[in-house]
C-alpha cells in the first residue's frame, strides 16, 4: 500500500532551527510537496522536489532522497508565525497526491 | 491573485439532509478536487475532475457525488448526510491533466452533521 509518515507534533524555540522529516512508500513518484496549514486555514504551497538534493527558499529548505524514500523540511530562524501544521505529500504515478497526516509545529518564545 | 472560493465556511446539518458544498476557482484550471480532512489523518480524496462534465472517484467516494457543469465550478453533494460525514471539506484546483504543479486550496467548509 501507499504510505506517508511524518511526526505528529514537534516543539521548537523561536529563533532556532527545526527539521521535519517525511518518509514515503508510493506507487511511482512524480515529486514531493510540502504545504503549510495554519489552524482553521487552507493549506498553502511551500516547496516541490522531484530531483535529489536540497532546494532553498528563504528561511525554508526542502531535501529529497528518492533512493531512501525520504524528505525533510528545514525551517531556520523560527518565528512565532511558523506555528502551523506542515503537510508532506507525494505525487504518485497517476499524478494523484498521497498525503501524510501532517506535523503540528509549536513554537515557544 | 489566484483564488479558490468555497461557498460556506461553517455548516450544521441534520442526519438525512441533502448538503451542497460549492467551490469556484478563477484561474481557468482544468483540474479540481474535493478532499476531506480529519484529525490524525492525511487529506483523503473524495472525487476529482479533469474537465467539464467529467468526474472520477477518489479514495472515499461512498456517500458523496459531484457536479462539474462549468469549468470554474465543482460542487460536492451529500445525498443523505450522516454523522460520520462531519469533517472539514477542502476544495482544490491545479492547471492541467498530468501536471505536477501545486494545488491551490479553498478556505475549507467545516460541516457538522447532528
Amino acid at each position: 500500500g501507499q504510505n506517508i509518515d511524518q511526526p505528529t507534533e514537534m516543539t521548537a524555540t523561536e529563533g532556532a532551527i527545526v527539521q521535519i522529516n517525511c518518509t514515503y512508500q508510493t506507487s511511482g513518484f512524480n515529486g514531493l510537496f510540502w504545504y503549510q496549514q495554519h489552524a482553521g486555514e487552507a493549506p498553502t504551497f511551500l516547496s516541490y522536489n522531484v530531483l535529489d538534493g536540497l532546494e532553498e527558499k528563504g528561511r525554508f529548505s526542502s531535501f529529497l532522497s528518492r533512493s531512501k524514500g525520504y524528505s525533510y523540511l528545514l525551517l531556520k530562524e523560527l518565528q512565532m508565525k511558523d506555528s502551523a501544521s506542515y503537510l508532506c505529500a507525494v505525487m504518485d504515478s497517476n499524478y494523484q497526491l498521497i498525503w501524510g497526516a501532517g506535523t503540528k509545529l509549536i513554537i515557544k518564545p | 491573485d489566484v483564488k479558490v472560493t468555497q461557498s460556506s465556511r461553517y455548516l450544521v446539518k441534520r442526519t438525512g439532509e441533502k448538503v451542497f458544498l460549492e467551490c469556484v476557482q478563477d484561474m481557468d484550471h482544468e483540474n479540481m478536487f474535493w478532499y476531506r480532512q480529519d484529525p490524525g489523518l492525511g487529506l483523503r480524496l473524495i472525487y476529482f475532475s479533469y474537465d467539464v462534465k467529467m468526474k472520477e472517484k477518489g479514495d472515499i467516494p461512498e456517500g458523496y457525488s459531484v457536479s462539474r457543469e462549468k469549468k470554474e465550478r465543482f460542487s460536492l453533494i451529500l445525498e443523505s448526510a450522516s454523522t460520520n460525514q462531519t469533517s472539514m471539506y477542502l476544495c482544490a484546483s491545479r492547471p492541467g491533466t498530468g501536471d505536477a504543479g501545486e494545488l491551490f486550496f479553498g478556505e475549507g467548509s467545516r460541516l457538522t452533521v447532528l
